[in-house]
């Protein structure tokens, strides 16, 4: 039982490229999550889905998209990386509104040069 | 501004001490969360509080839900070289999950 996947484990980008961050959970959970964490910041949420095909903003969404085309997976994009964006993110799910609990991936650290 | 305030964000003790963490919040939560993360590891679950005044024990860890469901603290008895990591309170608001900044807590032999 996999629970929560995350790909790639590291990346390394130049300022100005693009990629997308892939979540995958299997345990049929209708939330799921993207958060960044850096230093003294605890984990700040980027983007959240309630439900398949529905994505919605969360603290810091500025320079990143997200889409859910699936109930499993969850891709998160950078158009256009800048440095700003060097950290660690994680990937969580969970069973909806009722109940938060969450699961997470075991991160992607990115670093922008 | 951060909607959960956590302190103290460092705390560094010996074996044996006890510590108490806390996490607090102007606003009304149905729910708190309590999480805990090793290096190079996601979050995971440590317990959830739901009703105010609610106490949880988990062997030597005690978790509390304040009565006007804004607050809870995480207090640790007699702690171990094994406790030590980040500890992260969060609570949800419609469909969202919102984190605390963390306490990282250091516990040395």
């Amino acid at each position: 039982n996999a629970g929560v996947t995350q790909t790639p484990k590291f990346r390394v980008l130049k300022t100005g490229q693009s990629m997308t961050l892939l979540c995958a959970q299997d345990m049929n959970h209708e939330y799921m999550y993207w958060y960044r964490q850096d230093p003294g910041m605890g984990l700040r949420l980027i983007h959240y889905s309630v439900g398949e095909g529905t994505t919605a903003k969360g603290e810091v969404p500025d320079g990143y998209n997200v889409s859910r085309l699936k109930k499993q997976n969850f891709l998160l994009g950078l158009e256009s990386a800048a440095p700003s964006q060097t950290s660690v993110y994680f990937c969580a799910s969970s069973l909806g509104r009722w109940n938060t609990e969450a699961f997470f991936g075991q991160g992607t650290r990115l670093t922008v040069v | 501004t951060q909607l959960l305030e956590q302190s103290p964000q460092f705390l560094s003790i010996q074996e044996g001490e006890n510590l108490t963490v806390y996490c607090n919040s102007s606003s009304v939560f149905s729910s708190l969360q309590w999480y805990r993360q090793e290096p190079g590891e996601g979050p995971v679950l440590l317990v959830t509080v739901v009703t105010g005044g609610e106490v949880k024990k988990l062997k030597r860890l005690t978790f509390q839900f304040g009565d006007a469901r804004k607050d809870s603290s995480l207090h640790i008895t007699a702690a171990q070289p094994g406790d030590t990591g980040l500890y992260l309170c969060a609570g949800g608001q419609g469909g969202k999950l919102i984190f605390g900044q963390g306490t990282e807590l250091s516990v040395k032999p």
